[in-house]
């Protein structure tokens, strides 16, 4: 089945640091590729999304490349914010190849910012 | 606009009793999807609709159950709570849940179930 690896956590940062979550998937056919931010308390926002192979999402400084040959999608940011303290979620959904287009999630990586 | 509307926020059950959770999806969305948050990991897929039909059902034992009317808004329901049932419950809507590429899937905010 298909599926999501994000790096484990928690990752915690000074501000203006670099950052990268690693994100790698499996699927069976050609997923589009989404990261999605959950600040506490709160439900899930999209960040930013790729749709076929060497596609840049990119949304808020974050940035994010289809790799179709390492088969990753791996998120960037070149300076955060303490603002960006939040669980981020990489996701894959299919396509074609069925009537069911849900969303499959990695388990989430917290990000902690400090001052 | 409005975005995708869950209620209530939050709710407290004992193990055995029923719940039901709504859904008002974006305003011109037709689909409708459910996924269950618990503590600590990602969202699961639950079930997917669209105008009003079933689209797609995740691995979930028959006592969760949902509906979308006709209005496109979506009831959640789940029956002989356990206690491993307690979290966030995610409702994401979308224009027409394909795959399309632009096809994009809007959260709401969940609501936070928590069985004793």
């Amino acid at each position: 089945g298909n599926s999501v690896t994000q790096m484990e956590g928690p990752v915690t940062l000074s501000e203006e640091a670099f950052l990268t979550i690693n994100c790698t998937y499996t699927a069976t056919g050609y997923p589009s590729l989404f990261w999605y931010v959950q600040y506490p308390g709160e439900g899930l926002q999209l960040l930013l999304k790729a749709t076929k192979a060497d596609d840049k999402g990119s949304n808020k400084g974050f940035e994010a490349t289809y790799r179709k040959e390492t088969t990753s999608f791996h998120l960037e940011k070149g300076s955060v914010q303490v603002s960006d303290s939040a669980v981020y979620f990489c996701a894959l959904r299919m396509v074609s190849g069925g009537s069911n287009y849900k969303l499959t999630f990695g388990k989430g990586t917290l990000l902690t910012v400090n001052p | 606009d409005a975005g995708v509307t869950q209620s209530p926020t939050h709710l407290i059950k004992t193990r055995g009793q029923q719940v039901t959770l709504r859904c008002s999806p974006i305003s011109g969305h037709k689909s409708v999807s459910w996924y269950q948050q618990v503590l600590g990991q990602g969202p699961q897929f639950i079930f997917q609709y669209y105008e009003k039909e079933e689209r797609g059902r995740g691995n979930f034992p028959d006592r969760f159950s949902a509906r979308q009317f006709p209005n496109y808004s979506s009831e959640l329901n789940v029956n002989a709570l356990l206690l491993g049932d307690s979290a966030l419950y995610l409702c994401a809507s979308s224009l027409a849940g394909t795959g399309g590429s632009r096809e994009t899937q809007y959260f709401g905010p969940g609501t936070r179930l928590l069985v004793l």
